[in-house]
Formats: structure tokens, sequence, C-alpha cells
């Protein structure tokens, strides 16, 4: 069975401090995504990657990177965490540009 | 600008009936609709995918339909039953860009 697995279901953490959420998947899919959800916001791109050392902004990149160093592996890092970062952690991965995506089951994070 | 509404937050159906849910765009032109489910604390997991091409798709119990003119897409959930209670979301793909996601529509069968 396919699976995209992401690190931790539920993060507490302080202004300020860095972040990091893990995703790995085992489909071998390129395409690789990071979404946050809010409610009424519903889900919002941070980044992507289509290949391994690639990545793309996606709507709202401000105050995160990623990296991608090996195919299955796909990063999310919040530089000095901040509270309006508070949100449900999405990541993603599909086979192709247009195919369906297989998420993880999130990672909630809040930041006091 | 461009805009993804789903017809309500929320909707309560009787176990049975017929559960439809509205997914309107505005400013895009998608190639792709794709329905998607989400259970409280899960991520999404996909259901249906239709094209601009095709007007209506089916599996078991649900069906889609895309109308290109209307800019919007029906899902339908015959013979709903509690089980289906969730989120759905729909999420458009446009060419050279990423799958764009509506906010979603929680539906509630209750027995």
């Amino acid at each position: 069975d396919v699976k995209v697995t992401q690190s931790s279901r539920y993060l507490v953490k302080r202004t300020g401090e860095k972040v990091f959420l893990e995703c790995v998947q085992d489909m071998d899919h390129e395409n690789m995504f990071w979404y946050r959800q809010d409610p009424g916001l519903g889900l919002r791109l941070i980044y992507f990657s289509y290949d391994v050392k690639m990545k793309e902004k996606g709507d709202i990149p401000e105050g995160y990177s990623v990296s991608r160093e090996k195919k299955e592996r796909f990063s999310l890092i919040l530089e000095s965490a901040s509270t309006n970062q508070t949100s449900m952690y999405l990541c993603a991965s599909s086979f192709g540009n247009n195919e369906k995506l297989f998420f993880g089951s999130g990672t909630q994070l809040s930041v006091l | 600008s461009q805009k993804i509404e789903q017809n309500s937050e929320a909707l309560n159906i009787q176990e049975g009936k017929t559960a439809t849910l509205t997914c309107n765009y505005t400013n895009y032109s998608p190639a792709y609709l794709q329905w998607y489910r989400q259970d409280p604390g899960r991520g999404p997991v996909f259901l249906l995918l239709i094209r601009e091409n095709e007007k209506e798709k089916r599996k078991e119990r649900l069906k889609v339909t895309f109308d290109t003119t209307l800019k919007q897409s029906l899902f339908h959930i015959t013979a709903s039953q509690p089980a289906d209670s969730a989120t759905y979301l729909c999420a458009l793909w446009n060419y050279g860009q990423n799958f764009v996601f509506g906010p979603g529509t929680r539906l509630s069968v209750l027995p």
C-alpha cells in the first residue's frame, strides 16, 4: 500500500525556534508538495519539488524553506517560527504533474 | 481574481438520501478537476478525477459532473450512509500550474 509518512502528528514549538517537518514517500514519486491547511482557507501550497535538489515556491512561501536531498524525502523548514505559522501541515506526493495526490496524515504545529 | 468556492461550509442530510456538493470556480480554465475526502485529523484521500472534455464520471455510489460553461462541478453521493460523513474538497489543475484546492464542505449524514 502506498504511503506518505510525516514524522510528527503533533508538535509544539516556541516563537523563534527553527522547526523541521519531515516527509517520506515510498512510491518513487517525482513530485512532492507541502501545504498548510487553516479553517476556512483550505489547503494552500507552500513549496513543491519536481525532482531531487529542485524546489519551487508555491503560493505562500514566506517564512519557509525546503530541502530535497533524496527523491523520497522532502523537508519543510521554518527558519524562525512565529505564531501565525500555527497550522496543520500536509505533505503530498504524486507520480506526474496532473496525477492524483497522496497525502500524509498531517502535522498539527502549534507555535507559542 | 481567481476563486474556488464550495457551496456551503457544512451540509446535513438524512441517511439514504443523495448528497450533492458544489464546486464553483472563477477565472480558471482547469484541465482536470479532482475530488478528495478528508476525515478529521487526517490527510485528504483522492476519490475521483474528471477531465475538461468529460461530462460525467462514476465510481460506485459517487458521481461527478464537470460543466466548463457554468464553471462548476457537482459531486453526488447516492444512498448516503453515516460513514460518508467527512469534509469533501475539490481541486483544480491548470496547465503549467499546480492543484488549487477549494475550502471544502463538511458533510454530515444523519442516521
